[in-house]
């Protein structure tokens, strides 16, 4: 069975620091991976996904993210962070091919953006 | 459009009591989800629907957890007796035919005292 580790519980950031937020995934087969973010009391938002194709993936808010095969990683990044970005930030693996569909997160890191 | 909807938002429960969670999927989406999440944690599969059929129970904790989708669209999820350890939030997501891309819903907070 797959599982994934996100390395930070919780990040504080001044506003324009840069971000990166580690997630690594076992399994041993291709997996199809995701971002999703929850803002305070809100549900959760898919922020970007990664299929096939060109390993860096951009998604909604100058987020981005890098599927390292290798490494199995899919670490998120933002250049310039803003206090709207204050939000706990799940990472999420499915297993490629027919017949998968559930997902499996980490335990999610809490990024606070101090102004 | 209209997104995911879950009700009530917020149920507290006695121990022992039998607890009803609504789904209101997207119009249209085929299959839905229900996943738990205790404090702290990521959100942890429970079960699958695709239209009416239960596809995959295999993440229920108990048998004291049952779900169920009878027309292919509202989904209850239904827990009996409860115990304090099944205070967690209770996400219900769905998709359209393609299971990778799913929509979450605010999700119940469940808190048995």
């Amino acid at each position: 069975a797959q599982s994934v580790s996100q390395h930070n519980h919780h990040v504080i950031l001044s506003e324009a620091a840069s971000l990166e937020l580690g997630c690594n995934y076992s399994y041993g087969g291709t997996v199809n991976l995701f971002w999703y973010v929850q803002y305070p009391g809100q549900h959760l938002q898919l922020l970007l996904k990664y299929f096939s194709g060109d390993p860096l993936v951009k998604g909604i808010k100058g987020f981005e993210a890098e599927f390292i095969k290798s490494k199995f990683s899919f670490n998120l990044r933002k250049p310039s962070v803003q206090w709207s970005d204050t939000a706990e930030y799940f990472c999420a693996v499915i297993p490629s091919g027919a017949g998968s569909y559930q997902l499996t997160f980490g335990k999610g890191t809490k990024l606070s953006v101090i102004p | 459009g209209a997104g995911v909807s879950q009700s009530p938002r917020y149920k507290v429960a006695k121990r022992g009591q039998d607890v009803a969670l609504r789904c209101d999927p997207i119009s249209g989406h085929v299959s839905l989800f229900w996943y738990q999440q205790a404090l702290g944690q990521g959100p942890e599969f429970l079960t699958y629907f695709q239209n009416e059929a239960q596809l995959d129970k295999s993440g229920l904790p108990s048998d004291r957890f049952f779900a169920e989708r009878p027309e292919g669209s509202v989904s209850t999820l239904k827990i009996q007796r409860t115990q304090q350890e099944d205070s967690a939030v209770y996400l219900c997501a769905s998709s359209s035919n393609r299971p990778y891309e799913q929509y979450f819903g605010p999700g119940t907070r469940l808190t048995v005292t």
